[in-house]
């Protein structure tokens, strides 16, 4: 059984340039979650999606949007990036109304 | 708003001790908190959660217990190896679903158990 699973890795992008991670969630789980974790800290939650919609947002920019797809999957897109932006992007799956969440691994985004 | 505060940031032990990692959180109405565990550069694992009508959790070596009223959790590592070390999370969900239903997070405690 898959857990939840991110891509890219890793990336390395250019400040002002825009960059789309993907996660695909646990086999079963039909809620999506976002979160950035900057070096040192804990994870932030930057939003939620169900039924293809936003259902929570975090304190974060309109440069972050995502989207849900019918088969769950979810995409996190940050436009206009800055240095600021470079943290690990962790990808969390669960059933509405279930207990607990499952994460991905993560990507690695690096601004320069 | 709901915050959680782990203290100490981190924490050296030598192998075999078993130690307590505390975690505080302001808001008692919580639904479940949950115990992670990140490795470096890594994704976060979950270890155990317990639910707001919970007194504790165990798995393994792991326990964890919850005192709502006075918000405060713990997890307890039972004779610590060195591959016990890396960094805990623990998060505090304040509602099954909509709007708080999100993790909220403490900074974690670095954990590294010397051979």
């Amino acid at each position: 059984d898959a857990g939840v699973t991110q891509s890219p890795t890793h990336l390395i992008k250019t400040r002002g340039q825009q960059v789309t991670l993907r996660c695909s969630p646990k086999s079963g789980h039909d809620t999506v979650s976002w979160y950035q974790q900057a070096l040192g800290q804990g994870p932030q939650f930057i939003f939620q999606y169900y039924e293809e919609e936003e259902r929570q947002r975090g304190n974060f920019p309109d440069r972050f949007s995502g989207h849900q797809f019918p088969n769950y999957s979810s995409e996190l897109n940050v436009n206009a990036l800055l240095l600021g932006d470079s943290a690990l992007y962790l990808c969390a799956s669960s059933l509405v109304a279930s207990y607990g969440y499952t994460f991905g691994s993560g990507t690695r985004l690096t601004v320069v | 708003k709901q915050e959680v505060t782990q203290i100490p940031a981190a924490l050296s032990v030598p192998e075999g001790e078993n130690l307590v990692l505390n975690c505080s959180f302001t808001d008692s109405a919580i639904y479940n908190l949950q115990w992670f565990r990140q490795d470096p550069g890594k994704g976060l694992t979950s270890l155990l959660l317990i639910q707001s009508s919970q007194r504790e959790q165990t798995s393994g070596r792991l326990n964890a217990s919850l005192d709502k009223s006075s918000g405060r959790s713990t997890l307890y590592i039972a004779a610590s190896q060195p591959g016990d070390s890396a960094t805990y999370l623990c998060a505090v969900r304040s509602f099954p679903t909509g709007a708080n239903s999100k993790l909220t997070f403490g900074k974690g405690i670095t954990l590294s158990v010397r051979p």
